[in-house]
């Protein structure tokens, strides 16, 4: 069964740092998702990506913060100056189902769990 | 922020139906309801969704009330690998922004 992969499956960094967690995507798929769950915390929306572009971001992906499609495969989720709060598990998701038409299901990957220290 | 209303908590024996109640009020006619839940620290997983009528798939059922202001999910035969945290989630796209939801737990 096809599935959402990410990478790494725990990352450690210094506060101030710079991290990429990678996710590669179901293959079919054109709608790709970040969520981060702080622990013991809801499930909260990152942001969504279409077509090489950010479609809807929430208030707490803020300028640190990137996403990008750098090949056919790979959809990346970027920190640049990493805070103590940034540490969470972070979930990419992926779609096949345009959202503008009718909602389709959202596949999750296993997460990549981020420590700031 | 979720516009649904669930139970912080529930318990069920293994091997009977777990009814798993979620109130949205305030639902929009275009608006669908959906099912995830998560195990332990797991990715969120995909159960069901509806928009009006009842829905059956291989895990759940999902009954939907006639003024779609109130859905159960039902797991007819739960076990211990059911036990999770359940989020009703309403929306009219892929937006899916998640609640407290309700932590199952299904007991021996």
């Amino acid at each position: 069964e096809p599935e959402v992969t990410q990478t790494p499956s725990h990352q450690v960094t210094q506060m101030g740092q710079e991290v990429i967690l990678r996710c590669v995507p179901i293959s079919n798929h054109l709608y790709f998702y970040w969520y981060r769950q702080i622990l013991g915390q809801k499930v909260e929306f990152l942001v969504s990506f279409y077509n090489n572009e950010i479609s809807e971001k929430s208030e707490i992906f803020d300028d640190r913060f990137s996403v990008e499609r750098p090949d056919g495969s790979n959809f990346t989720l970027k920190i640049r100056s990493t805070k103590l709060e940034d540490s969470a598990m972070y979930f990419c998701a992926s779609s096949e189902v345009s959202p503008l038409r009718s909602p389709g299901e959202l596949f999750f990957g296993e997460g990549s769990r981020l420590t700031v220290l | 922020d979720a516009k649904t209303t669930q139970p912080p908590s529930m318990d069920c024996a293994e091997g009977r139906a777990a009814n798993l109640p979620c109130n949205h009020s305030t639902i929009s006619g275009n608006e669908y309801v959906y099912w995830y839940r998560q195990i332990h620290s797991q990715g969120p997983q995909y159960i069901i969704h509806g928009l009006k009528n009842n829905e059956t798939n291989e895990m759940a059922s999902l009954i939907i009330t006639e003024d779609r202001k109130s859905s159960t999910l039902i797991l007819p035969h739960a076990t211990l690998r059911d036990t999770a945290v359940y989020y009703c989630i309403v929306t009219y796209n892929n937006d899916m922004r998640f609640g407290a939801g309700t932590r199952l737990t299904v007991k021996p």
